[in-house]
């Protein structure tokens, strides 16, 4: 079945550095991925919408200067958290379509600022 | 754009009970209906889904029904086991071929007692 990767699992940093997440699709090409946020005992919030060539379609109230999405092939797409405020930490997951397995998500990356 | 609403938030059965979990959705254009079973700390595992050109899908002890008229579809899980306690979210699709944005439910608390 399709799989999707999510690098790293967790990651602690400092405030106000930069953390880069990685997705990747490891059995097939994903032109579209998405990224979501997850809060404790909460739903996935959708941020943005990665395509492959182009500029990420980021939703209503999401920062694209501080989520930066990159999908610079068919089978990565990275989100880096620019300036990170211990706001920002949440579970982090990505999601790619392949066909007819529709939606496949990562496993997530818990983000922890200090 | 669309809304998701779930309900219950908390759900708690005896094993061997049956579970019901039930969403509704606003864009009558939403076509493709998932439902995911998330545990703690990973992402979310698909574990039934359906179209819109459906009304009833069965997998073993799972299955899903949608009213497209009314809106809303729902998750049935019967003979539950101490292994289904979970978090379980709802979404919905607009788009051809999974091709749209997926928006979820705020997700369902499933406690299954032994």
């Amino acid at each position: 079945g399709a799989v999707v990767s999510q690098h790293p699992s967790r990651v602690i940093c400092k405030s106000g550095t930069s953390v880069k997440i990685e997705c990747r699709s490891l059995d097939f090409q994903a032109t579209t991925m998405f990224w979501y946020r997850q809060f404790p005992k909460q739903s996935l919030m959708l941020m943005a919408t990665s395509n492959e060539g182009s500029k990420a379609t980021y939703e209503q109230g999401v920062e694209k200067d501080k989520f930066l999405i990159n999908h610079a092939s068919l089978t990565l797409s990275t989100l880096t958290v620019t300036s990170a405020h211990p706001e920002d930490s949440s579970f982090y997951i990505c999601s790619a379509i392949r066909g007819s397995y529709g939606y496949t998500f990562g496993s997530g990356t818990r983000l922890t600022v200090v | 754009g669309e809304n998701v609403e779930q309900h219950p938030s908390t759900l708690s059965v005896q094993e061997g009970d049956s579970a019901v979990i039930k969403c509704t959705y606003s864009d009558s254009a939403s076509n493709y209906f998932p439902w995911y079973k998330q545990e703690l700390g990973k992402g979310p595992q698909l574990i039934i889904d359906i179209r819109s050109n459906v009304g009833e899908k069965k997998d073993q002890r799972i299955a899903v029904t949608l009213n497209k008229t009314a809106k809303h579809f729902s998750l049935h899980i019967t003979e539950t086991q101490p292994e289904d306690s979970a978090v379980y979210f709802c979404a919905a699709s607009t788009g051809s071929s999974n091709t749209g944005k997926l928006i979820f439910g705020q997700g369902t608390t499933l406690q299954v007692k032994p």
